[in-house]
């Protein structure tokens, strides 16, 4: 079945370290983004991409970075620098063209800092 | 001002009410909305696109005005199964073609 897959579901960090959440989607889509949501607020972009080797920054894009290396995968490093990372991360993909395309979603990941 | 506002309830309603959610946009070039279910620690799936002369899958009805810059969710008969958080969301518009979300509306359905 074609699908976006997260993973971890859980993570734990440790101040001062870099961690990387994994994006992978099947769906052929050229779009993928990566979201951050906290309690009681709505997802926020951090970054996204509509075509390979190619990202552009969201509205919270400081501490984070990604890469767009095949059409696949759509990674995101948590840097030392992110002072608040604890949240749910939602990644997701769409198809490129115009109109009524949805976005699909993964089952996110929930960052924790320890 | 943000993209998307949205009331961010919550509504307690009994079973079988009916409730609406309503939801505005800030850019009057977006291109496409949609109502999104978000389940307590999980991701959004999509519940209904929104089209401009309205549409309506079982008990839910959605509307857009694009003059007033308005969207609206109508669930009649509500079922316990329907407590969940609704996401409005519009698309396109602005650089990249990108999703906007909103905060979301937190329904509970009571017995």
């Amino acid at each position: 079945d074609g699908g976006i897959t997260q993973s971890p579901k859980y993570l734990f960090r440790k101040e001062g370290q870099n961690v990387t959440l994994s994006c992978e989607q099947n769906l052929n889509h050229d779009a993928m983004y990566w979201y951050r949501q906290d309690p009681g607020q709505g997802l926020r972009l951090i970054y996204y991409s509509q075509i390979v080797n190619d990202f552009q920054k969201g509205d919270i894009a400081e501490g984070y970075s990604v890469s767009r290396e095949k059409k696949e995968s759509f990674p995101l490093t948590v840097t030392s620098a992110q002072k608040n990372p604890t949240a749910f991360y939602l990644c997701a993909s769409t198809d490129r063209g115009l109109g009524n395309t949805e976005a699909f979603f993964g089952q996110g990941t929930r960052l924790t800092v320890v | 001002r943000k993209e998307v506002e949205q009331d961010p309830g919550p509504f307690n309603v009994p079973e079988g009410a009916t409730v609406a959610f309503n939801c505005t946009y800030s850019n009057s070039a977006s291109q496409s909305f949609f109502w999104y279910r978000q389940d307590c620690r999980k991701e959004p799936k999509l519940l209904m696109s929104v089209y401009s002369s309205g549409n309506e899958d079982g008990r839910f009805t959605a509307q857009l005005n694009r003059a007033s810059q308005y969207i609206s969710l109508l669930i009649r008969d509500s079922k316990l199964s329907d407590s969940a958080t609704y996401l409005c969301v519009v698309k396109g518009g602005g650089p990249g073609n990108q999703f906007y979300f909103g905060t979301g509306t937190s329904l509970t359905v009571i017995p």
